[in-house]
């Protein structure tokens, strides 16, 4: 059982670039959140998937930030025209939907250095 | 609004010792409490969660947290650390209605040989 998987694991960018991460979640899981988490703080929601559709996003996602997950399977984040407030540690978690509460499950993170 | 607290920023622990982890809730209607560990550099690892039932939720490497429902409270706990549970421990809420998972600032746990 593989688990969450993301892509890059650390990518540094300048400045104006865009930059792409993409997430893999757990087989079978139809649900999908992408957070971001600066040091010395707790993740942050930006947006959730159920299948290929975005259920939600958060007003941290400004419109330089889009998320897509178009098969329903991986997803992927892009930030165009970084800024050094970027800087971030960007987190991809799923779960399966099922009856009751379920746990989602976070990949190792997406590490980014916007110089 | 949901919100999370946990109020020490870190908690220092000799190993053998019992430790405890503070956390708070604010909520509408029915929590969901969730425990989660981040070593250095790594994504966070589940612990244990609190649905219904039991006050007290067993979980992972020997933690268990109890709910409080009249402080608001999810205190993570484990009889005996190590030094190897030395961390960064968040404490997450959800709500029925949403899927939305919010996460508290997180606390260090130093575990001292």
């Amino acid at each position: 059982d593989t688990g969450v998987s993301q892509n890059p694991r650390h990518k540094i960018t300048k400045r104006g670039q865009n930059v792409t991460f993409r997430c893999d979640p757990i087989s079978e899981h139809n649900r999908l959140y992408w957070y971001r988490q600066t040091l010395g703080q707790g993740p942050e929601f930006l947006t959730y998937f159920q299948n290929e559709a975005q259920l939600e996003k958060s007003r941290l996602l400004s419109d330089r930030f889009s998320a897509e997950r178009p098969k329903g399977s991986f997803s992927t984040l892009e930030i165009q025209r970084t800024e050094q407030g970027d800087s971030a540690m960007y987190l991809c978690a799923s779960s399966l939907a099922r009856d009751g509460v379920v746990t989602i499950y976070f990949g190792e993170g997406s590490w980014l250095t916007v110089v | 609004a949901q919100s999370v607290a946990q109020p020490e920023d870190q908690v220092n622990v000799a190993e053998g010792n019992p430790l405890t982890v503070k956390c708070t809730y604010s909520v509408s209607g029915n929590p969901y409490l969730f425990w989660y560990v981040q070593y250095p550099n790594r994504g966070l690892q589940f612990l244990l969660k609190y649905i219904t039932g039991d006050n007290l939720v067993k979980g992972s490497y020997g933690f268990e947290a109890e709910f409080n429902k009249s402080q608001t409270s999810f205190h993570l706990k484990k009889p005996s650390a190590l030094v190897s549970d030395s961390a960064l421990y968040f404490c997450a809420v959800r709500t029925s209605g949403t899927y939305k998972y919010i996460f508290g600032t997180g606390t260090r746990l130093k575990v001292l040989a």
